[in-house]
């Protein structure tokens, strides 16, 4: 069975305190990977794709990493309104979408 | 404005009664996709379409119908709710089924 698993659940920073955020997946047939950033009472909100293991993507203080068997969502220097859930999706054959259940980031001013 | 647009934003109803949440995206988009979330599960595919008049479950399509008939709308058809459909929807959008989605802002359904 396809899974995607994301850790931690919740964390909580201070702001500039830098972590990374994991998204781990067990699939047949990865075709891609999505970054997604959902706020309180918002959709999901588009950050990165990754296509193959060693592809990086970097925007203001996110940057993505994918392996084979996991990607990482690195934050930098992090700020307030960086707090949000951040949602990674596995895009397999046929064009579906499996989503992980997220990780809530709170950073503290 | 680019946008996905889910209608309505909120609805308390019973069980029983057949209602349809609409979606409508003005980017031409050609794939289109229905979502759930529930806590603790994330989100969960209910339906896809990859066209009009092409349409695919999802891992959860138990309870729903869907159709296609306009590349811009994708309604969510729920012909007799029961309590465990209680969820926040989600409508998505893209120009193709392997590229990013744009979501709708959600539809909170509470079946009573």
């Amino acid at each position: 069975e396809d899974q995607v698993t994301q850790s931690p659940e919740a964390l909580r920073l201070q702001e500039g305190e830098s972590s990374s955020l994991n998204c781990s997946y067990t699939v047949s047939g990865l075709r891609g990977l999505f970054w997604y950033r959902q706020d309180p009472g918002k959709g999901p909100e588009f950050l990165f794709t990754l296509y193959s293991a060693g592809e990086e993507k970097e925007k203001e203080r996110l940057k993505a990493t994918l392996t084979k068997k996991e990607s990482f969502l690195h934050i930098t220097a992090p700020k307030p309104e960086d707090s949000a859930t951040y949602l990674c999706a596995v895009l397999l054959r046929a064009q579906k979408l499996v989503f992980g259940q997220g990780t809530r980031l709170t950073i503290n001013p | 404005e680019a946008q996905v647009t889910q209608n309505p934003r909120y609805l308390i109803t019973v069980t029983g009664k057949k209602l349809t949440v609409t979606c409508s995206q003005n980017m031409n988009h050609e794939y289109m996709s229905w979502y759930r979330q529930d806590p603790g599960l994330g989100l969960r595919q209910i339906y896809y379409s990859m066209n009009v008049e092409v349409t695919d479950k999802g891992d959860v399509p138990e309870g729903y119908k869907v159709s296609r008939k306009e590349k811009r709308n994708f309604p969510l058809i729920l012909e007799s709710p029961s309590p465990n459909q209680t969820s926040l929807y989600f409508c998505a959008s893209s120009f193709r089924g392997n590229q990013p989605q744009h979501f709708g802002d959600g539809t909170r359904l509470s079946i009573l």
